[in-house]
């Protein structure tokens, strides 16, 4: 079982529309979780964390975490073209500077 | 702007021919990473330090080596590149205190090796 788990997608999303991506990781003592976007050919760029179970809203994304249930999830609302790209989840454990990744989901947002 | 600089943004080496990437940050940060990341893959952490203090991961193939000179600047060594080593390398800082790893990444370095 990989540490951290995403769908590849793609996931594809009219223009407005809200995209939802998933992510599950496999270790309890995660406490520290971000969402880093990456377009094709460039590096990951953060864009969320979260630290504490519930919402946590900055612009158009919204990340929500569940600890009892191991899964934190990103929502793009309003979605735009210039979202279409890979959106990374990585989680770490208190006090570790290290982070474990998922593989990425793909979104492509249609015009 | 404070920032992760990484030379080249494109190399390009022949097999065998030893090569050097480079990563410089403004930011300050206590911790420097260097991930390996191939097409469609997560960036898989190949080592880090925590100021001088090195740590490699046990699957990092000896190939890969590292030096980091001093606070701003951190070096990566590939003694003799394979065509299996054709990546993304993406350097990597974060402040290292408390419960909070914000990781900031450069732009990264993209290897072919012919």
């Amino acid at each position: 079982q990989k540490e951290v788990e995403q769908n590849s997608g793609p996931l594809s999303v009219p223009e407005g529309a809200i995209a939802s991506l998933n992510c599950t990781y496999s270790d309890r003592g995660s406490q520290s979780f971000f969402w880093y976007r990456q377009y094709s050919g460039k590096s990951p760029e953060l864009i969320m964390f979260i630290y504490s179970n519930g919402d946590k809203e900055d612009g158009r994304f919204t990340a929500q975490l569940n600890k009892a249930s191991q899964y934190v999830s990103l929502l793009i609302r309003d979605s735009q073209p210039s979202d279409s790209a890979t959106y990374l989840c990585a989680v770490s454990r208190s006090n570790d500077y290290k982070l474990s990744f998922g593989a990425g989901t793909t979104v492509t947002v249609r015009a | 702007d404070a920032m992760v600089i990484q030379n080249p943004r494109y190399q390009v080496t022949q097999f065998g021919k030893p090569v050097t990437l480079s990563c410089s940050q403004t930011l300050n940060h206590n911790v420097m990473y260097w991930y390996q990341q191939k097409s469609s893959q997560a960036p898989k952490l190949l080592f880090h330090y925590y100021d001088k203090d090195f740590n490699n991961e046990a699957d990092t193939p000896d190939n890969f080596q590292s030096r980091r000179p001093n606070t701003s600047f951190c070096f990566l060594d590939i003694r003799s590149p394979g065509l299996g080593d054709a990546a993304m390398y993406l350097c990597a800082t974060s402040g290292g205190g408390g419960d909070y790893n914000e990781q900031f990444f450069g732009p990264g370095t993209r290897l072919t090796v012919l």
